[in-house]
């Protein structure tokens, strides 16, 4: 069965502030790759998902970006924090493109 | 266009009650449908899916969901709950062939002793 890692678990940036969060997977290979954030605990909106290494696809225009530099590393970056950014990311992944299985989180606050 | 919703923002149900929790789905095509479950602060966890085969699924901890083909639904089950069981509770449909799923707004389950 696969392991998903998010870190870091919590994190408080100013804003403008850059953000990197990474998520890695472990006890598959190929799987598609998906960013998810939560607000006030309640609905998921899905901002990233990938394929493949390289190859990203948006949800939501925004001021966050996704990178994919290996088959089983996820990365959601951001070069200036909004204050709109502040929530529960979440990452997951799908080995067989049916289910998803979600990462821990990680909790953003943008002061 | 793919959509799921959960009627009720809470369920309220006595320990040791039936519990139902309300999806219901609207897709083009064969649905492929699923449950979640998310504790505070953690991630969601997958409960059960149903892809094709029969309408009552079996899952973890003793859930359990009914498909309702001519209903549209996929409701969420368990015949005896528990106060470990409050939790918010997601249903969701796979929309397309990239895997991406289409969560309902959540319904938060309080088992009260």
């Amino acid at each position: 069965s696969q392991t998903i890692h998010q870190w870091p678990a919590t994190l408080v940036q100013p804003v403008g502030s850059p953000l990197s969060l990474e998520c890695t997977v472990e006890g598959t290979s190929n799987p598609n790759l998906y960013w998810y954030r939560q607000a006030a605990g309640r609905g998921l909106q899905l901002l990233f998902y990938s394929v493949g290494i390289g190859q990203i696809s948006s949800e939501v225009p925004q001021n966050l970006s996704a990178s994919r530099p290996q088959d089983r590393q996820f990365i959601l970056s951001s070069k200036k924090l909004l204050l709109s950014d502040s929530g529960f990311y979440l990452c997951a992944s799908s080995p067989g493109r049916t289910e998803q299985y979600f990462g821990p989180g990680t909790r953003l606050t943008v002061t | 266009a793919q959509s799921v919703a959960q009627p009720e923002d809470q369920v309220n149900v006595a320990e040791g009650n039936p519990l139902t929790v309300k999806c219901t789905y609207s897709v083009s095509g064969n649905p492929y449908l699923f449950w979640y479950v998310q504790y505070p602060n953690r991630g969601l966890q997958f409960l059960l899916k149903y892809i094709t085969g029969d309408n009552l699924v079996k899952g973890s901890y003793g859930f359990e969901a009914e498909f309702n083909k001519s209903q549209t639904s996929f409701h969420l089950k368990k015949p005896s709950a528990l106060v470990s069981d409050s939790a918010l509770y997601f249903c969701a449909v796979r929309g397309g062939n990239t895997g991406k799923l289409i969560f309902g707004q959540g319904t938060t389950l309080q088992v009260k002793p």
